[in-house]
């Protein structure tokens, strides 16, 4: 079974470009987050997808970050336009739904890395 | 507001030695999740042990264990027989056990294994 897949592993832009972040989730999970780590600070929560309906997003940092999953499947994240503080390690997370409706164990993917320069 | 602290930013152990990865966290919360997960270079962050708030026996997963009190919100990782591929991120996490799931992390700690 393929894991949580991130494009692109490594991505290198100028301050006020645009890039696009995608990740396709483990077959059947309906839950799909979006995390950043900062380098050397810990990994935050930004938003939380169920099926294609965000469930919470408190943890986008602004307006210029937009959060999409079409259909439930695939989720893109896009920085427009990007700002150095944006430079990081962004990764994508999955999990099932129990029939309890709680979310079970979360399967991470390996992340992208984002230096805005 | 839940917090999770890893005071070591990085550690070294000696190939076959034990290790110990520190981890304290706070929640108001009775019930919850606690995780180690690692991360190896450019690869995927993956799950090494998970802990149910409410079960006082410690979870253990082959070389892995850890020691939860649950009274100090303290959770830290036993490797023991560390070996080469162990070297990684490690980072400590915890999760409610409702709402929207999301995983609360630590800093990280930077495990070096010497051979």
């Amino acid at each position: 079974e393929a894991g949580v897949t991130q494009f692109p592993s490594h991505s290198v832009i100028e301050k006020g470009q645009t890039v696009t972040l995608r990740c396709d989730p483990i077959s059947g999970h309906d839950n799909l987050y979006w995390y950043r780590r900062v380098m050397g600070k810990e990994i935050k929560f930004l938003l939380h997808f169920v099926k294609e309906s965000k469930q919470d997003e408190s943890g986008m940092p602004n307006n210029r970050f937009l959060a999409e999953r079409t259909g439930g499947t695939y989720s893109t994240l896009k920085v427009q336009p990007a700002e150095l503080e944006d430079s990081g390690v962004y990764f994508c997370a999955s999990s099932q739904r129990s029939l309890q409706g709680a979310a079970t164990e979360a399967f991470f993917g390996q992340g992208t890395r984002l230096t805005v320069v | 507001a839940q917090t999770v602290t890893q005071s070591q930013p990085e550690m070294s152990v000696q190939e076959a030695e034990t290790v110990t990865l520190s981890c304290t966290y706070d929640t108001s919360e009775s019930d919850y999740y606690l995780f180690w997960y690692k991360q190896p270079p450019s690869r995927q962050m993956i799950l090494v042990i998970r802990q149910e708030a409410y079960k006082q026996q410690n979870a253990t997963e082959n070389r892995f264990s850890v020691n939860f009190q649950k009274a100090a919100k303290s959770f830290s990782l036993k490797i023991s027989d560390s070996q080469l591929g162990d070297a990684a991120m490690y980072f400590c996490a915890q999760r409610s056990v409702s709402g929207t799931y999301k995983y609360i992390f630590g800093t990280g700690t930077r495990l070096k294994v010497l051979a």
